[in-house]
């Protein structure tokens, strides 16, 4: 069973780098890392997604060590607008099993502060 | 319109009462999935469809929930003698593909908020 595990909640400034990082010491060999996140209201929103390494959009970075047991999202230069919770996402189950499933955790609230 | 879309945004009903949700999936989706979040938690997984198939429902809690997808587009979430304890927030998300390894985005709806007196 694929678990996450992320701080439960983070404050920060505006115009300051926020960093979050997940932990997923169970994550199979072809599992994808994903983030989303979720304004109050409103259902999640996709982020940004990666196996290895670094990737970058326009919004955020995304870091994954070589033995992929975790992964830090980076957003550069938060504003109040990016308040949200964040939540790390990872496959759940046998790999092309009909059963596999994305397993949300309790995700991590960040709040911006002026 | 292009996203997600779902109906009633809000449904306030009496314990026991029978309730239908809808989805409306992003043109072309073939993937559906139904969660259920509750106040300060993370979306729940409940049923995923593939096609027209319930290809995964081990997260429907109870024999009161079921859900179709009669032709592989629109999805209706129905529950039974709701109780109480249904009070929550019931998203929708579609995708294009589902596959274990594959690069694979959800694209969620604004939930229906189901409130059970």
């Amino acid at each position: 069973l694929a678990k996450t595990t992320q701080p439960i909640s983070m404050d920060s400034y505006e115009g300051q780098e926020v960093n979050i990082t997940c932990s997923h010491n169970n994550i199979a060999t072809n599992d994808y890392i994903t983030w989303y996140q979720q304004f109050p209201s409103q259902g999640p929103r996709f982020i940004i997604q990666g196996y290895k390494t670094k990737v970058t959009n326009e919004v955020a970075s995304l870091f994954i060590p070589a033995d992929r047991k975790s992964s830090t999202l980076s957003l550069p230069r938060v504003s109040l607008s990016d308040t949200a919770v964040y939540y790390c996402l990872v496959g759940d189950g046998p790999q092309l099993s009909p059963t596999y499933k994305y397993i949300f955790g309790t995700g991590t609230r960040l709040k911006v502060l002026a | 319109g292009a996203g997600v879309s779902q109906t009633p945004s809000n449904k306030v009903t009496e314990k026991g009462k029978y309730v239908e949700l809808r989805c409306d999936p992003i043109s072309g989706h073939t993937a559906l999935y139904w969660y259920r979040q509750s106040l300060g938690q993370g979306p729940e997984f409940l049923i995923y469809f593939q096609g027209t198939g319930a290809a995964d429902d081990s997260g429907l809690p109870n024999d009161r929930f079921f859900a179709v997808r009669p032709e592989g587009s629109v999805s209706t979430l129905k529950i039974q003698r709701t109780e109480r304890g249904d009070s929550a927030v019931y998203l929708c998300a579609s995708s294009l593909i589902h596959k274990g390894t594959s690069y694979n985005e959800q694209f969620f709806g604004p939930g229906t908020r189901l409130t059970v007196l």
